[in-house]
């Protein structure tokens, strides 16, 4: 069946860097994009970025651009995303979502990786 | 960037009743490409509409999308208890944006 799992909790200090998994299975790889959203506490859901598997290309909203790097291991059907030069703004929760090349919206959720920055 | 603006913040219903969401865009959205998720505490969002009016995979009918060009709305027919969370409206026609959330709780 279709799976989409992300990596574990993080906890970092400011101005480091976090990189959450986001393994995929159950589907043929290239032919869905990898979302990433993320949401802090009491707010909203934020797009971060999007990676085509396909060619490893990626885009970013210009709030992330530096910020966000989206990489994927082909031979493992991981997305990853690194996080960089945190701050207690960072703090959420971050989810992996798949889209496909037909564009019909997010249909399949990793269950969340919460990352805390705290000194 | 689009940015989506969701009306009311909150909606206080009583199971059975009827919800309406709205979502309005700051510009046209291409192709009508909106979708709306349900979010709850704890789980992952839910894709329920895509496209601005067809339901995702296994989604009961009581949700439905409607709309075009900048205004939007999703209607649950008949409220269950299962379907009190926060409701989330995207679009994908020019990169991707979210609305702020519309929380649907119990009167």
């Amino acid at each position: 069946q279709v799976q989409v799992v992300q990596s574990g909790a993080e906890v970092a200090k400011p101005g480091a860097s976090v990189k959450v998994s986001c393994k995929t299975s159950g589907y043929n790889f290239i032919d869905y994009y990898i979302h990433w959203v993320r949401q802090a506490p009491g707010q909203g859901l934020e797009w971060m970025g999007i990676m085509n598997p396909l060619g490893g290309t990626t885009t970013h909203p210009q709030k992330f651009q530096g910020k966000v790097i989206l990489t994927r291991d082909m031979s493992t059907t991981t997305v990853y995303m690194e996080l960089r030069s945190l701050t207690s703004e960072d703090t959420a929760v971050y989810y992996c979502a798949r889209e496909s090349r037909g564009l019909r919206g997010m249909d399949v959720w990793g269950q969340g990786t919460t990352v805390t920055v705290s000194s | 960037e689009i940015v989506l603006t969701q009306s009311p913040g909150t909606l206080s219903l009583s199971p059975g009743e009827r919800a309406t969401l709205s979502c309005r865009a700051s510009q046209t959205v291409g192709s009508n490409y909106v979708a709306w998720y349900q979010h709850k505490p704890g789980q992952a969002p839910r894709l329920l509409i895509h496209g601005a009016s067809s339901r995702a995979t296994d989604v009961p009918d009581r949700f439905s999308g409607s709309g075009s060009g900048t205004d939007f709305t999703l209607t649950i027919s008949r409220l269950e208890p299962e379907d009190f969370a926060v409701y989330y409206c995207q679009q994908y026609g020019t990169s991707r944006t979210f609305g702020q959330g519309t929380k649907v709780e119990t009167k």
